[in-house]
């Protein structure tokens, strides 16, 4: 069966500081993935998404980046944070399932506080 | 621009008391509107995709029902392990496919 990794589960940081948050997909190959952003008191905010090796889409400008090295890893990178980008950060991976039952699979989550 | 609201913010039932949550859509053809249930301090848990007016899901006590405008997510005889915040998204058939434009969500509290 799929499943999804994604590490750590808390993570506080100072401002300034650099950030690299991991996410891993097993049970599947060549998956759609992404990188959502949870912040307090808003819906969750699509960063970034890659349909394949090498290959990222920006969905918000911001100073977050993500490189997609292998087929089924996805890291989303900061060299300098921010206080704003605080907020429960997701990785997501579709599953296009059969006939009707497309969906979005999310990892566990990872809590980002900058101080 | 695509937007989902959902109502109410905050909803508290007795255990068995059956309510609805609301959320309603605007967007440039719909491709899928998808129901989620989230933990606190946990990733979303995919409950339901529903793809065009009229349609209908269901598991356990849950059922999701779609319209051209809105969908409801209809709890029947509630127990205090729904509770949780439940998420409605929209993805458009137009434009960029892979984007899911989410709602704030409905935080659902069921008393024993």
């Amino acid at each position: 069966s799929q499943t999804i990794h994604q590490w750590p589960a808390t993570l506080v940081q100072p401002v300034g500081s650099p950030l690299s948050l991991e996410c891993t997909v097993e049970g599947t190959s060549n998956p759609n993935l992404y990188w959502y952003r949870q912040a307090a008191g808003r819906g969750l905010q699509l960063l970034f998404y890659s349909v394949g090796i090498g290959q990222i889409s920006s969905e918000v400008p911001q100073n977050l980046s993500a490189s997609r090295p292998q087929d089924r890893q996805f890291i989303l990178s900061s060299k300098k944070l921010l206080l704003s980008d605080s907020g429960f950060y997701l990785c997501a991976w579709r599953w296009w399932g059969a006939g009707t039952n497309e969906k979005l699979f999310f990892g566990s989550g990872t809590q980002l506080s900058v101080l | 621009e695509d937007q989902v609201t959902q109502s109410p913010e905050a909803l508290r039932l007795q255990e068995g008391e059956s309510s609805s949550l609301n959320c309603s859509y605007t967007v440039s053809g719909l491709r899928g509107l998808f129901w989620y249930r989230q933990d606190p301090g946990k990733g979303p848990e995919f409950l339901f995709t529903l793809y065009s007016a009229g349609e209908e899901k269901e598991k356990e006590r849950l059922k999701a029902t779609l319209t051209k405008k809105e969908s409801f997510l209809h709890i029947t005889a509630p127990k205090p392990e729904d509770s949780a915040t439940y998420l409605c998204a929209v993805q458009a058939a137009q434009g960029g496919s892979e984007k899911l434009v989410f709602g704030k969500g409905t935080k659902l509290t069921v008393n024993p």
